[in-house]
């Protein structure tokens, strides 16, 4: 099964609004990362927070780790329509040769 | 270039017929990820490779799929006698490198591949 899940599969809030998607994963990592993808092609990549760090801020983005209960949150502030996207989070395990892992990601609509 | 850059964009082909997908990786980035993404889903990891040994396979769904790269720095992924469930977007990704103990894990991804089996 998928290392990482998100939640919700989809929201949609108005313009302004922050919008708040959340990450779960089962077994111990390295790191956790947060990428964008627009219309179905290639990811880009927003943030990574390492397993020692609890939380990391890149411009209107804020990225939680809580280690303990394994799941980690993206919070995007004052939401425009250009941040309409889908998100995954993505999980790195301890081992040198651990594969990267996706969750299925959230689809986030932004409302004018 | 600046970026990862993928080719053909797009690619129909007929039902058991083999297909080719190219990647070229950001120059310097010794890492490099082959993924599937069907429509609405998440991202499948294929392969990894880190210069040119693919020490992860694990993903690759069956004995059809195949992939290499060259030089340390070209890869292809080939899908023989292709079937209609392998249409997909297949994403490719080039990191800088991952090293035991430590990771440089960012992950800079190149377009994609639409191909649809028909």
């Amino acid at each position: 099964s998928q290392q990482g899940e998100e939640d919700p599969q989809a929201l949609s809030i108005q313009e302004g609004e922050n919008a708040t998607m959340n990450c779960s994963y089962k077994t111990s990592i390295n790191n956790l990362q947060w990428y964008r993808q627009n219309s179905g092609r290639g990811l880009v990549h927003l943030i990574l927070i390492r397993s020692n760090e609890r939380e990391k801020h890149s411009g209107r983005l804020r990225v939680t780790l809580d280690t303990s209960k394994k799941s980690s949150s993206l919070l995007i502030t004052a939401s425009r329509a250009a941040d309409t996207a889908s998100y995954f989070c993505a999980t790195d395990g301890m081992g040198r040769d651990d594969k990267i892992i996706f969750g299925k990601g959230t689809r986030l609509h932004i409302l004018p | 270039g600046a970026g990862v850059s993928q080719s053909p964009s797009n690619k129909v082909t007929e039902k058991g017929k083999d297909v080719e997908l190219r990647c070229d990786p950001i120059s310097g980035h010794t890492a490099l990820y082959w993924y599937r993404q069907s429509l609405g889903q998440g991202l499948e990891f294929l392969i990894y490779f880190q210069g040119n040994s693919a020490p992860d396979k694990s993903g690759l769904p069956s004995d059809r799929f195949s992939a290499e790269r060259t030089g340390g720095s070209v890869s292809t992924l080939t899908i023989q006698r292709t079937q209609q469930e392998d249409s997909a977007v297949y994403l490719c990704a080039s990191s800088l490198e991952r090293t035991s103990g430590r990771k440089t894990d960012t992950q800079y991804f190149g377009p994609g591949t639409r191909l649809t089996v028909l």
